[in-house]
Order: C-alpha cells, then structure tokens, then sequence
C-alpha cells in the first residue's frame, strides 16, 4: 500500500479564492482525519469520518471550511473563500476503527495564502 | 489545561545520551501515540500502546494507565533522532488530542 496520500503538497493561493486538498486514505481503513498544523496552535483536529459519515465536525473552523468523503477511498476539505490566516500545513490520517490499530499520516499540504 | 502535557517542550543531548520525554493525560484514554515529526517533514507513527511497555529499536514507550503517564526513551541517542516528538491520545470515539509535542535535538 502506497499509504495515505495528499495532494497538493504545496499550494499558494491568494486570498478569496477557492482551495481544495485532497486525501485517499489507506485500502481498508475506515475512519479518516483531517487535521491542521501551525506553530500557535500545533495540531487540531478539524473533521473525523466513520464508514464515509461525518461523525465530528466540531474543530472546522468556520462556514468556509467544508469536507466530504464521497467513497471510502477519497476526502476533500475545501476553503472558500481562503484567508492568510487558513495557512498551515493540513494533514489527513486514516485508521481502522473496531481494532487496535494506528493511525497512519499523509505527507500534508502546506497551504500558503498571500 | 491542556488534555495531554508533554515535557520537555524542549531538549538538547549530545550524540550517545539516555533521552526521556514524558506525556500525562487527563481524560480517559483507549490507546496513547507517540509519533515522530522531522522538520518541515511528515508525521509518523511510532508507537501506539494502551499498557505496558514496547521497543523498537533504540526507542522504547512505556505507559502507567493508573498514572495516566507515559515516557518516551531514546538509548543512544543519534543526531538522526532530533525532530519534533508528539504524545498524543486516542478517547472512545478514536479521535487523537496531540500533546504540544517536544523539540529534541541531539548535537554530535
């Protein structure tokens, strides 16, 4: 398995626009995180799915902050309309809830917005 | 108060030192993490535990449940091992609380 994987690793943006980072979790995992890094806060936890169901949304931020899980092997978060504050690094992790196992972190995007 | 406390938040050692990092919770846990962050890099998973103790290498997480306390120890410390190391826990509903994490940097 190729783990978790994001795109885009980068990504600067101007303020207002439309950002949109994608996560296909690992093949059979059934819970999916998205989190978001930034040196004041360190990591939050933004949004969890279960079995492609948000289950806690409660750490988005705001109305522009939107995530689906259309399939059990792709997430997106969206931002819209984008801020210089939205700029962090945004990890997506994956697990398989019913069993012990760990969580296994994507690379990150790390979103800048000028 | 944050849910999961690390300290040190930082720790600088030479090549070759014992190295201790500790995390204490407060909630009621059903696995803690200790994950490894290099800078500017990615986030992995070392350990996942819910009692005892485990190795990997020169790494070895412990966890008192009782406590609510876990030490991360690193034998024989390497330059290679300086990163950013995170305590964090898993509740119920399988979501992490992070601890502030601890910067570690071993100088050859």
């Amino acid at each position: 398995d190729a783990g978790v994987i994001q795109s885009p690793r980068h990504e600067v943006t101007e303020m207002g626009q439309e950002v949109t980072l994608r996560c296909k979790p690992i093949s059979g995992h059934n819970s999916l995180f998205w989190y978001r890094q930034t040196m004041m806060r360190g990591l939050e936890l933004l949004i969890y799915f279960n079995n492609n169901v948000p289950i806690d949304d409660s750490g988005m931020p705001e109305d522009r902050f939107s995530a689906k899980m259309p399939n059990a092997s792709f997430s997106t978060l969206k931002i819209q309309p984008s801020e210089p504050r939205d700029s962090a690094v945004y990890f997506c992790a994956s697990s398989y809830r019913g069993r012990n196992y760990g969580y296994t972190f994507g690379s990150g995007t790390r979103l800048t917005v000028v | 108060k944050n849910e999961v406390e690390q300290s040190p938040q930082n720790l600088t050692a030479q090549e070759g030192e014992f190295i201790t990092i500790n995390c204490s919770y407060s909630v009621g846990i059903s696995a803690l993490h200790w994950l490894q962050q290099h800078p500017g890099g990615g986030i992995v998973s070392l350990f996942m535990l819910s009692s005892g103790k485990k190795k990997h290498g020169r790494l070895i997480a412990t966890i008192n449940i009782q406590e609510k306390h876990s030490s991360l120890h690193i034998t024989a410390s390497h330059p290679r091992d300086s990163a950013v190391y995170i305590c964090a826990v898993t509740s119920s509903n399988y979501k992490l609380t992070f601890g502030k994490g601890t910067l570690l940097t071993v100088n050859p």
